[in-house]
């Protein structure tokens, strides 16, 4: 069980626009603590694609964004591509029982 | 340019213990601090701790505590990461991954760069 809630799947069409959500509490983003996201593919290490609830690394297409409100962050793909079907995962911070980076359970992205 | 190396694949029996090392190149070592990431077959990703090459001081996810130990060779640019006692649900790809923002032990840190991966593989 994740601390931090993703969808276990989502999918859209070539051109869609789609979005992963990434629940968590008032111990980790509620308290302010920041939303990265990354991309991984099958047997590949992960890619960071969002640091900081909503910044791109150099590199990364401007059809990735994201945004963090309470305890939430959100991840969205506009205009979908068949190279974005891949894994995706959100990760933060969580101050209960001493404090740990942590991750949540993953977003398997079909492009239909 | 910044790689980060892994050592090679492992077989172990239950019990035992594994080290595996994280060899970094291509800026200051002791600039950043170093994650622990592990990812079961078929399963989402892990944060196991962090390593500060810079003075050596660590942090460990309480799932990990008393099992775990990280340390560092600032002389090789290499972290170490030993997981002892291991058990079947050990098995795993562990990744090293360059934090490259914030502190890891008390706050989100984003990793930019990552190793390829160590495959571990727990069994009698």
């Amino acid at each position: 069980q994740s601390v931090l809630t993703q969808p276990p799947s989502v999918s859209g069409a070539p051109g869609q626009r789609v979005t992963i959500s990434c629940s968590g509490s008032s111990s980790n983003i509620g308290a302010g603590y920041d939303v990265q996201w990354y991309q991984q593919f099958p047997g590949t290490a992960p890619k960071l694609l969002i640091h900081a609830n909503k910044y791109r690394p150099l590199g990364v297409p401007d059809r990735f964004s994201a945004s963090k409100f309470g305890t939430s962050g959100t991840l969205v793909i506009s205009g979908l591509q068949p190279e974005d079907e891949a894994d995706y995962y959100c990760q933060s911070y969580d101050s209960s029982l001493s404090g740990s980076v942590v991750f949540g359970g993953g977003t398997k992205l079909t492009v239909l | 340019q910044v790689h980060l190396v892994q050592s090679g694949a492992e077989v172990k029996k239950p019990g035992a213990s594994v080290k595996l090392s994280c060899r970094a190149s291509g800026y200051t070592f002791t600039s950043n601090q170093m994650n622990w990431v592990r990812q079961a077959p078929g399963q989402g990703l892990e944060w196991m701790g962090v390593i500060n090459p810079s003075g050596g001081s660590t942090s460990y996810a309480p799932k990990f505590q008393g099992r775990v130990t990280m340390t560092r060779d600032t002389s090789t640019s290499t972290v170490y990461m030993e997981l002892s006692s291991l058990r079947s649900e050990d098995t795993a790809v562990y990744y090293c991954a360059r934090a490259f923002l914030g502190n890891c032990m008390s706050s989100s840190c984003p990793s930019d760069y990552w190793g390829q991966g160590t495959r571990v593989t727990v069994s009698s």
